[in-house]
């Protein structure tokens, strides 16, 4: 099993472009979940999914959108880039809700800058 | 609101000593509270995750303890080894019934060096 892949691993966009970071998790999970990291701060939840077809905000979700159309993928959608963007990039999965015993299994990180 | 907080912030030790590091929170109502490991550059990965009941879990060299009535945890890492510098984050899950997926409350972290 790979895991939770990310792509692209670096990536540099200028203000105003958009991109998406790609997720995908070959160990049929139902939950998956996009996270950033910013110096000094600890993770933080954009959005998250149950299941195909079916996401969820979370506690920063501005300026970002997601869809589930299977359940390996997990595309991040970055509309119109902005400083305030810049930031890691985690795309996470877990057979449940994390509850006892359901480990969430990370990705290797996607690192975005918008200048 | 939930907190997680860390300490000490960073760590310097010398390899193969021991270091203990710790988390306080606020999360309420608790489920579990899980140590993560995570090497510069790469993801957090998991390291222990424990229930109320449970006092302590080990990993091999780590050993992660709670006491839920102060809400506080540690991290013993016992005999340290190079590959042990990175940072260790301290996350606790909520045991909400509503809020879907956004339960977890995640620590800044300790960096730790492990130095020859």
């Amino acid at each position: 099993n790979a895991g939770v892949t990310q792509t692209p691993k670096f990536r540099i966009l200028k203000i105003g472009q958009s991109m998406t970071l790609q997720c995908a998790q070959d160990m049929n999970h139902n939950y998956m979940y996009w996270y950033r990291q910013d110096p000094g701060m600890g993770l933080k939840l954009i959005y998250y999914s149950v299941g195909a077809g079916i996401t969820d905000k979370g506690e920063v979700p501005n300026g970002y959108n997601v869809s589930r159309s299977t359940t390996e993928d997990f595309p991040l959608r970055l509309e119109l880039a902005a400083p305030s963007q810049t930031s890691v990039y985690f795309c996470a999965s877990s057979y449940g809700t994390g509850g006892s015993g359901n480990t969430i299994y990370f990705g290797e990180g996607s690192w975005l800058t918008v200048v | 609101k939930n907190q997680v907080e860390q300490s000490p912030q960073s760590l310097i030790i010398l390899e193969g000593k021991n270091c203990t590091l710790q988390c306080n929170y606020t999360v309420s109502p608790f489920s579990n509270l899980r140590w993560y490991k995570q090497d510069t550059g790469r993801g957090p990965v998991s390291l222990t995750i424990m229930t109320f009941s449970e006092n302590t879990k080990s990993n091999g060299r780590y050993t992660a303890t709670l006491d839920a009535d102060t809400k506080q945890s540690s991290l013993h890492i016992t005999a340290s080894q190079l590959s042990d510098s990175a940072s260790y984050i301290c996350v606790v899950r909520s045991g909400l019934l509503t809020g879907g997926g956004n339960k977890l409350t995640f620590g800044t972290g300790t960096q730790l060096k492990v130095e020859l």
